[in-house]
């Protein structure tokens, strides 16, 4: 079984472009969580999308949003990016909303804003 | 509102036993999570509390108390690839929230 992977590894913008990071979920999983980790903090919650409805949301602005497909698969995209949106930004997946599943986490796309 | 509390960083000898403390305030509780992350890398799974008491898995064990909202992670035989961020994570309902991590240096 496949687990999570994230594209692209790194990725360097310019301040007020917009991204798009996808992840695919591990197989059989359908709930996908996304975080942003500035370094030396832990991971922030930004929002999490179960079968492709947005299912809770951190406290994020709405310039940060989301997509899930048919497959499970996620987007993250942002758009006006500002530099402390320099982070690593990381999926989980997991077999249900329920936190006794557990999440498995992607590596991760560190994007730098400049 | 949720909160949680780590000690930033820690300092133990390879070979020794370390205490990772955590206290958490969130409303709602659905078990504690205690994952490591290395440097650059996803965090991993350590373990899972939802009841009272001591969950011992090798070399790791994790307690938990929820009238106290206090959880710690104990590190037996301390190895240098140990050295690592530990993240105590609470699940409120169905999200799983994050405190800041303890990064924990392994001295030989």
């Amino acid at each position: 079984e496949t687990g999570v992977t994230q594209s692209p590894t790194h990725l360097i913008k310019t301040r007020g472009q917009q991204v798009t990071l996808r992840c695919s979920s591990q197989s059989g999983h359908n709930t996908v969580s996304w975080y942003q980790q500035a370094l030396g903090q832990g991971p922030q919650f930004i929002f999490q999308y179960y079968r492709e409805e947005e299912n809770g949301r951190g406290n994020f602005p709405p310039r940060f949003s989301g997509l899930q497909f048919p497959n499970y698969s996620s987007e993250l995209n942002v758009n006006a990016l500002e530099l402390d949106d320099s982070a690593l930004y990381l999926c989980a997946s997991s077999v249900g909303t329920g936190a006794i599943y557990g999440y498995t986490f992607g590596s991760g796309t560190r994007l730098t804003v400049v | 509102g949720q909160n949680i509390d780590q000690p930033t960083e820690m300092t133990a000898t390879e070979g020794a036993i370390v205490q990772i403390n955590c206290t958490y305030q969130t409303s709602g509780f659905n078990g504690l999570f205690w994952y490591q992350q290395h440097a650059g890398e996803a965090p991993t799974f350590l373990s899972y509390n939802v009841l009272d008491g001591l969950e011992e898995k090798g070399r790791f064990s994790s307690f938990l108390s929820r009238s106290k909202g206090y959880s710690y992670l104990l590190l037996k035989e301390l190895q240098m690839k140990d050295s690592a961020s530990y993240l105590c994570a609470v699940s409120p309902y169905d999200k799983i929230i994050f405190g800041k991590g303890t990064r924990l240096h392994i001295l030989p």
